[in-house]
């Protein structure tokens, strides 16, 4: 089935730790994007790619750190840098101009 | 400057009413696209339907229809005869052409048995 897949579904990380999450797509899609989403709020934009190897801060970049090495892949790091890191991270990809597509999402707990 | 307004933060229904989901936009482009997106309690987020701006014929898809005023920048989304599964968050959101997505705050749908 084409889809996007992030992994894990729940993720614990003690605080000062830096941790990867994982997206992956195989809809063929161009761009990919990193949205974070806090409790009762909307989206918010952390970084997005348009094609391999290239990426672009979106509105809350800081504290965060993205790769694109392979075009079905768009893995996010949270830093130790990012001050309140638990939140519930949406990864999307999309063709051009038409709508964007979500995976099920990370909920991430640092303690 | 793009920007997305859904004014109602929650509301409620009794199962089999109607309910209107309201959608206003604010962009200077002539080009751009309108989307409704469903969140459940799930989490993942499912896109409902997109309209370009040319194009304003209102849509109907079972239960749902939206209703896209360019007079009055609105992209309304009603459900009809609600039911107990339509509950979730429903996103509105805008995108110019070329650009990134602009994310409304939400709405929530509550809809009681």
């Amino acid at each position: 089935d084409g889809g996007i897949t992030q992994s894990p579904k729940y993720l614990f990380r003690k605080e000062g730790q830096n941790v990867t999450l994982s997206c992956e797509q195989n809809l063929n899609h161009d761009a990919m994007y990193w949205y974070r989403q806090d409790p009762g709020q909307g989206l918010r934009l952390i970084y997005y790619s348009q094609i391999v190897n290239d990426f672009q801060k979106g509105d809350i970049a800081e504290g965060y750190s993205v790769s694109r090495e392979k075009k079905e892949s768009f893995p996010l790091t949270v830093t130790s840098a990012q001050k309140n890191p638990t939140a519930f991270y949406l990864c999307a990809s999309s063709e051009s101009r038409y709508e964007q597509y979500f995976g099920p999402g990370t909920r991430l707990t640092v303690t | 400057a793009q920007k997305v307004t859904q004014a109602q933060t929650e509301i409620s229904v009794v199962e089999k009413e109607d309910v209107t989901l309201d959608c206003v936009y604010e962009t200077r482009d002539t080009t751009y696209y309108l989307f409704w997106y469903k969140q459940p309690p799930s989490g993942e987020l499912v896109f409902l339907i997109r309209r370009n701006s040319f194009d304003e014929q209102n849509e109907i898809s079972g239960r749902y229809s939206w209703n896209f005023q360019k007079s009055t920048s609105s992209f309304n989304f009603t459900i009809t005869a609600s039911q107990v599964v339509d509950s979730a968050v429903y996103f509105c959101a805008l995108r110019n052409y070329g650009q990134n997505f602009v994310f409304g705050p939400g709405t929530r749908l509550s809809v009681l048995p």
